[in-house]
């Protein structure tokens, strides 16, 4: 079935450097969806990529969705005590009957 | 608006008990999925209610049900019981519209703990 491969699974940073995640897609997605979960919270969502190619920026955050529609990722610039948290991508295949493929996550840990 | 509403927060059952757990999504929005998520672990994928319909549904035993009312309402419940079925539940509500879904909105989730 289809999946959605995230990684790497935990990122270690000290505060002020850079943070990516990346998720590959084994099919073409219609969409991609990117989501916050704070330690002991819930996720929230962040945003949704549709187009191929497409690149969408809120403050430090920079989303990506691949040409093929296949792969994304989630940038962070200079990281704050306040991103810590996991990550997660979910894409929406286009014969997934609207069901959300999600992957596991990537944890931002910032060193001490 | 009002969020995603998940009642109870916390619940401890025995082994073999059955638990009902109740989600109210935002006013609206017809989807509503359930997810289990264990410690460390992603989100794993319960089910899906669309219009009072089961529209997805994950790799779950048979004691894990649930259902959505008229008012979009859901309910999921698990019979029987086990240790490894503590977790924290998680349900989310969405707007959708055609293929299109406009984002997943979580509730706090329940905590259930089974001893």
């Amino acid at each position: 079935g289809q999946q959605v491969m995230q990684i790497p699974q935990y990122q270690h940073v000290q505060e002020g450097e850079d943070f990516t995640t990346y998720c590959n897609s084994s099919t073409t997605l219609s969409n991609i969806q990117w989501y916050k979960q704070r330690p002991g919270g819930h996720p929230v969502f962040l945003i949704q990529l549709v187009k191929s190619g497409e690149v969408k920026k809120q403050k430090r955050l920079t989303f990506q969705f691949g040409e093929a529609k296949k792969n994304s990722s989630l940038h962070i610039t200079a990281t704050q005590t306040t991103d810590v948290g996991t990550y997660f991508c979910a894409g929406l295949g286009r014969d997934s009957n609207y069901q959300l493929i999600w992957g596991a996550g990537t944890k931002l840990i910032i060193k001490p | 608006k009002a969020g995603v509403t998940q009642t109870p927060r916390y619940l401890i059952k025995t082994r073999g008990q059955q638990v009902t757990l109740s989600c109210s999504p935002i006013s609206g929005h017809r989807s509503v999925s359930w997810y289990q998520q264990t410690p460390g672990q992603g989100l794993q994928f319960l089910f899906e209610y669309f219009s009072e319909t089961q529209r997805n549904k994950g790799n779950f035993p048979g004691r894990f049900s649930g259902r959505q009312f008229s008012n979009s309402r859901s309910e999921m419940n698990v019979s029987t019981l086990e240790l490894g079925d503590s977790a924290l539940y998680l349900c989310a509500s969405s707007l959708v519209a055609g293929t299109t879904n406009y984002g997943y909105t979580f509730g706090s989730g329940t905590r259930l703990t089974v001893v």
